[in-house]
């Protein structure tokens, strides 16, 4: 079956602008994470959904980050107001069970600040 | 918060040496799971460790999980090109429903 799918995979934007991504998560799984992953760096987690439960925020550097999830279906992840230090690589992931089953990556986002 | 280290950062290997990538915590572990990332790509499940004294193969590599729940250690043997790349633990503490906590990562490198 499908993995999960990211869009678009490369994003160029003008600081101060808005951006927005997309994940599509693999079709049953209950959890969706994103991370942020600097060049050269780690992975950075942002937020988490389980299923109809209150989103996890803990992760969002800043008020300009937010993201959605509808269901257990597709998830946006906004960030406004877009400053260079945001360039990175935005990573969705998917899993099946509670969170700490195996994680399912998308191929991710490349945003680049101008 | 919970927090594991994961060392070294990186280790240059010539081709045919081994590499080892070591995750300690000082909170026990519900388990462990470890990703490979290749460059340019995104993280790839490798496998998940929950017994204590847990250990795994998958041909060259060797995954181990300690005695105590806090430490977890991957052995690649004899590298080749193809094992070039990041490899991260991941982790879920006991008696917690949260996510899961991510190591820094090692990047293995070939030398030429």
């Amino acid at each position: 079956g499908a993995g999960v799918s990211q869009s678009p995979s490369n994003k160029v934007t003008e600081k101060g602008k808005d951006v927005e991504l997309r994940c599509d998560p693999i079709s049953g799984h209950t959890a969706l994470y994103w991370y942020r992953q600097r060049l050269g760096q780690g992975l950075e987690f942002l937020i988490y959904f389980q299923g109809n439960s209150a989103p996890d925020k803990s992760g969002l550097p800043s008020d300009r980050f937010s993201a959605e999830r509808t269901g257990e279906s597709v998830s946006t992840l906004t960030i406004q107001r877009t400053q260079q230090e945001d360039s990175a690589v935005y990573l969705c992931a998917s899993s099946y069970d509670r969170g700490s089953g195996e994680q399912y990556f998308g191929p991710g986002t490349r945003l680049t600040v101008t | 918060g919970q927090q594991v280290m994961q060392i070294p950062q990186y280790q240059h290997v010539q081709e045919g040496e081994d590499f080892t990538t070591y995750c300690n915590s000082s909170t026990t572990l519900s388990n462990i799971q470890w990703y490979k990332q290749r460059p340019g790509g995104h993280p790839v499940f490798l496998i998940q460790l929950v017994k204590s004294g847990e250990v795994k193969k998958q041909k060259r590599l060797t995954f181990q999980f300690g005695e105590a729940k806090k430490n977890s250690s991957l052995h690649i043997t004899a590298t080749q090109t193809t094992d070039v790349g990041t490899y991260f633990c991941a982790f879920k503490v006991v008696d917690s429903n949260y996510q899961l906590i991510w190591g820094a990562g090692t990047k293995l490198i070939i030398k030429p």
